[in-house]
């Protein structure tokens, strides 16, 4: 089955404590993103990759790292985490260009105390 | 700063009820307009990308239509059902690598 498959799916951690959110397909997709939803804001990007070893900023990416060393796996670092990172996180990917749909994970909701 | 609206923010109708939104978006340097439909507690399922003016899509009782020359699309629902309560969402494509996501229209169809 194709998917996207993201872990944890929750994640309760307090500020500092360094956490990776792992993100892999297995669709052979060349471009793959990290988003963050907050209520009332739409899904705000934070990092992307168009292929391996090819990551770029999104709009809001202080606070994170990616790495992108294999094509299936980008997955999502937060360093020191702080309060403010508290959100969901989904992991995306998608096929060709631009007017090809994204494909979602099931999404990582992260409580930073 | 590319700013992508939609409205209404929810919306509530009675099974049976036909519905549309609308997202409005930057006609310039535009690529593409992606429909997403999002349950609660799944993770948002495209239901359509339409790139050229004019276009419209359909599927099931779902069609999209898209104005690039005046920046907007409308999503129609025919008869909805309660399965069809989420939260749809739409995104602009402005250059190859970036999506615009808006802050959504949460339909909820009471049976």
């Amino acid at each position: 089955e194709a998917q996207v498959t993201q872990n944890p799916r929750y994640l309760i951690t307090v500020t500092g404590k360094k956490l990776t959110v792992t993100c892999s397909q297995n669709m052979n997709h060349e471009y793959m993103s990290w988003y963050r939803q907050d209520p009332g804001l739409g899904l705000r990007q934070i990092y992307y990759s168009m292929n391996v070893e090819v990551t770029d900023k999104g709009d809001v990416p202080e606070g994170y790292k990616v790495s992108r060393k294999e094509k299936r796996n980008f997955p999502l670092i937060l360093e020191s985490p702080s309060p403010n990172q508290t959100s969901l996180y989904f992991c995306a990917s998608r096929g060709g260009a631009v007017h090809s749909p994204l494909h979602f994970g099931n999404g990582t909701r992260l409580t930073v105390t | 700063i590319l700013n992508v609206e939609q409205s209404p923010q929810s919306l509530h109708v009675q099974e049976g009820d036909s519905t549309n939104f609308t997202c409005s978006f930057p006609s310039s340097n535009f690529y593409a307009l992606h429909w997403y439909r999002w349950e609660t507690a799944k993770s948002p399922e495209a239901l359509f990308v339409m790139t050229l003016n004019g276009d419209e899509k359909k599927k099931g009782r779902i069609s999209a239509t898209l104005n690039t020359k005046e920046g907007y699309s409308y999503l129609y629902i025919k008869g909805s059902q309660p399965e069809d309560s989420a939260t749809y969402l739409c995104a602009g494509a402005y250059n190859t690598d970036k999506l615009i996501f808006g802050t959504g229209t949460r339909l909820q169809v009471f049976p």
